[in-house]
């Protein structure tokens, strides 16, 4: 069964911190993972999009990371602000051809505190 | 600002009743998705749509339903409505049917009671 799983389901830091997201799918075959920031009540945006053949991808202070070989991603956020406060949804796509069935992690709820 | 237009932004209704839920996608953009998001649920897949042509299904249930008109907006109807309906309805657009980039819209909340 095609699965995305995301850890840690939530997670509090200090604003000018660091962090970093984990998600580890079971998709198979692959087409793509992305990163998805969802604020309360909105909807998701793109953060990133990765290809199998691409290890790391970064949008400002954004960085993600992809290993196809143990189907792990990560998200590595920089400096945090509060704004950064939101969920993060790990998403992959599992036809390489085929339409966009993409298959949703239940994200890690950042709070990033002052 | 996404660009893709969803109405009405909140909508509450009794069990048993009828809605009607509708996108209106990025200019461009031939398909649409909708996305079902339960309160501290992930985001689920329902249906997508193509250029007017259904071309995936998710997890939708026989009640609900969806059409894409030739003006490339859609329309989401959930009927017999149940409690468990309530939730946050995205709809999503995308200037391809395959691995193109998904814009989503602002959601509709709907509340069931």
């Amino acid at each position: 069964k095609n699965q995305v799983e995301q850890s840690p389901q939530s997670l509090i830091i200090l604003e000018g911190k660091n962090c970093t997201l984990q998600c580890n799918y079971t998709v198979s075959p692959f087409s793509n993972l992305r990163w998805y920031k969802q604020d309360t009540g909105r909807g998701p945006v793109s953060l990133t999009i990765m290809t199998f053949s691409e290890n790391t991808k970064s949008n400002g202070r954004y960085t993600a990371t992809l290993d196809a070989d143990t189907k792990q991603s990560s998200l590595h956020i920089t400096a945090s602000q509060l704004s950064d406060s939101a969920s993060y949804i790990c998403v992959v796509s599992p036809h390489p051809t085929g339409f966009q069935k993409l298959v949703f992690g239940t994200g890690t709820r950042l709070l990033v505190s002052p | 600002d996404s660009g893709v237009t969803q109405t009405p932004k909140h909508l509450i209704t009794a069990t048993g009743q009828r809605v009607t839920l509708r996108c209106s996608p990025r200019s461009g953009d031939l398909s649409v998705y909708w996305y079902q998001q339960s309160l501290d649920q992930g985001l689920q897949f329902l249906i997508q749509y193509y250029n007017g042509e259904e071309r995936a299904k998710g997890n939708i249930l026989e009640r609900f339903s969806a059409q894409q008109f030739p003006d490339l907006h859609s329309e989401l109807n959930l009927s017999s409505l149940e409690l468990g309906d309530s939730a946050l309805y995205f709809c999503a657009s995308s200037v391809g049917d395959k691995s193109s980039e998904q814009y989503f819209g602002p959601g509709t909340r709907l509340t069931v009671t």
